[in-house]
């Protein structure tokens, strides 16, 4: 079964720092990969995904995350952290075949805070 | 709509008694999903449509909860003689395709509490 650990529940960060947040996955094959950030009261955003290719994705927001195939890792990264990034992000799987209904396994989250 | 809405915001349900929450997915979409977000938790899977066909229900916790997709847009999930454990956020989103490199975008959820 597919699994995704993010082992930093909480991270603290000032704000101009750099961040890097964790994830790693456990799945049978190549997965599609995803980066969500949920602030209070508020859906899920997309971030950035990964399905093929280039291996350091870019997006929204400044973000930028790399897949690691040999560490089944997918970090996400953001060189200058801005106030507004405090937030819930989650890191999430999904199967890589069109076939298959498209569900997706989330890690439990790492909530940001930002330092003025 | 602009989004994926969903109705209502927050709903407080005394334990045994019925909850229907609505999920208005983005006009178009083909695909809608269901997810429970536990406090402290990532979402979880609950159910997922195609249209109005139901072809993934293997997350739904129990055989309380039912969901529906009649006319292929509106969805409803529905939740009998609610228990605490339910209590948690209830996520819908929607996609353009059924395929799996097509985003999902995200309502913000019902909050459901059980007292």
């Amino acid at each position: 079964a597919q699994s995704v650990t993010q082992p930093d529940i909480h991270i603290t960060v000032s704000e101009g720092a750099s961040l890097e947040l964790r994830c790693n996955y456990s799945y049978g094959a190549t997965p599609y990969l995803f980066w969500y950030v949920q602030s209070p009261g508020q859906g899920l955003q997309l971030l950035l995904k990964y399905f093929s290719g280039d291996t350091l994705v870019q997006g929204i927001k400044g973000f930028e995350a790399e897949f690691k195939r040999s560490q089944s890792s997918f970090n996400l990264r953001k060189p200058s952290v801005h106030w507004s990034d405090a937030a819930e992000y989650f890191c999430a799987v999904g199967p890589i075949s069109s076939g298959s209904a498209r569900q997706l396994t989330f890690g439990s989250g790492t909530q940001l805070t930002v330092l003025p | 709509g602009a989004g994926v809405s969903q109705s209502p915001r927050y709903k407080v349900a005394k334990r045994g008694q019925d909850v229907a929450l609505r999920c208005d997915p983005i006009s178009g979409h083909v695909s809608l999903f269901w997810y429970q977000q536990a406090l402290g938790q990532g979402p979880e899977f609950l159910t997922y449509f195609q249209n109005e066909a139901q072809l993934d229900k293997s997350g739904l916790p129990s055989d309380r909860f039912f969901a529906e997709r009649p006319e292929g847009s509106v969805s409803t999930l529905k939740i009998q003689r609610t228990q605490q454990e339910d209590s948690a956020v209830y996520l819908c989103a929607s996609s353009e395709r059924r395929t799996a490199n097509t985003e999902a975008f995200f309502g913000q959820g019902t909050r459901l509490t059980v007292v």
